[in-house]
């Protein structure tokens, strides 16, 4: 089974904070996405990477970044955390072929005091 | 662009009642069609998908159809239970191009009481 590994499911930051959230998949795709998750909104997404070194802004990018040094690794980046930056964060990742099933870590929830 | 619109929630049932949740969507070619559902605290699971008109997927007893002619592709189940309580999303994902083309719609929240 395909698995995507959010490293912290948890966190408490304070306002101004640089906070990285981690995703790791082990099934050698090479999309990944980070969405956060809000009541009412749906999935929104922040950033997506089709290959290493490689990153597509999406539809709500202010505020974060992210790096791709290796394909199974993703990381995302606040570099200055704000309250309106709590939300549950979901990353995910998709092999090539329109057919297939993109995959979810299991969500960090974030919450910035 | 395309996007996809699914009935607002939350949806309240009993159990044993019949589900539908409906999604349309607007896109250019051929999309594949997902249904994802998500439990409390948990990601987002896969619970079916149909990748060409006049596909059926199913699991768990979840059926939907992808019908071009409607652009819908309809979540329905005959006698939901309670462990069916979660939300779910439809989405589609293009055919080429960038960004995976991936839409996801708002969500519907579904609660089934015993």
């Amino acid at each position: 089974d395909v698995k995507v590994t959010q490293s912290s499911r948890y966190l408490v930051k304070r306002t101004g904070e640089k906070v990285f959230l981690e995703c790791v998949q082990d099934m050698d795709h090479e999309n990944m996405f980070w969405y956060r998750q809000d009541p009412g909104l749906g999935l929104r997404l922040i950033y997506f990477s089709y290959d290493v070194k490689m990153k597509e802004k999406g539809d709500i990018p202010e505020g974060y970044s992210v790096s791709r040094e290796k394909k199974e690794r993703f990381s995302l980046i606040l570099e200055s955390a704000s309250t309106n930056q709590t939300s549950m964060y979901l990353c995910a990742s998709i092999t090539e072929g329109s057919g297939n099933t993109i995959y979810f870590g299991e969500g960090s929830w974030l919450t910035v005091v | 662009g395309d996007s996809v619109t699914q009935m607002e929630g939350p949806v309240t049932l009993s159990e044993e009642a019949f589900l539908t949740i409906n999604c349309t969507y607007t896109a250019t070619g051929y999309p594949s069609l997902f249904w994802y559902v998500q439990y409390p605290g948990e990601g987002l699971q896969l619970l079916l998908k149909a990748t060409k008109a006049d596909d059926k997927g199913s699991n768990k007893g979840f059926e939907a159809t992808y019908r071009k002619e409607t652009t819908s592709f309809h979540l329905e189940k005959g006698s939901v239970q309670v462990s069916d309580s979660a939300v779910y999303f439809c989405a589609l994902r293009g055919r080429g191009g960038s960004q995976g083309n991936l839409i996801f719609g708002k969500g519907t929240k579904l609660s089934v009481k015993p």
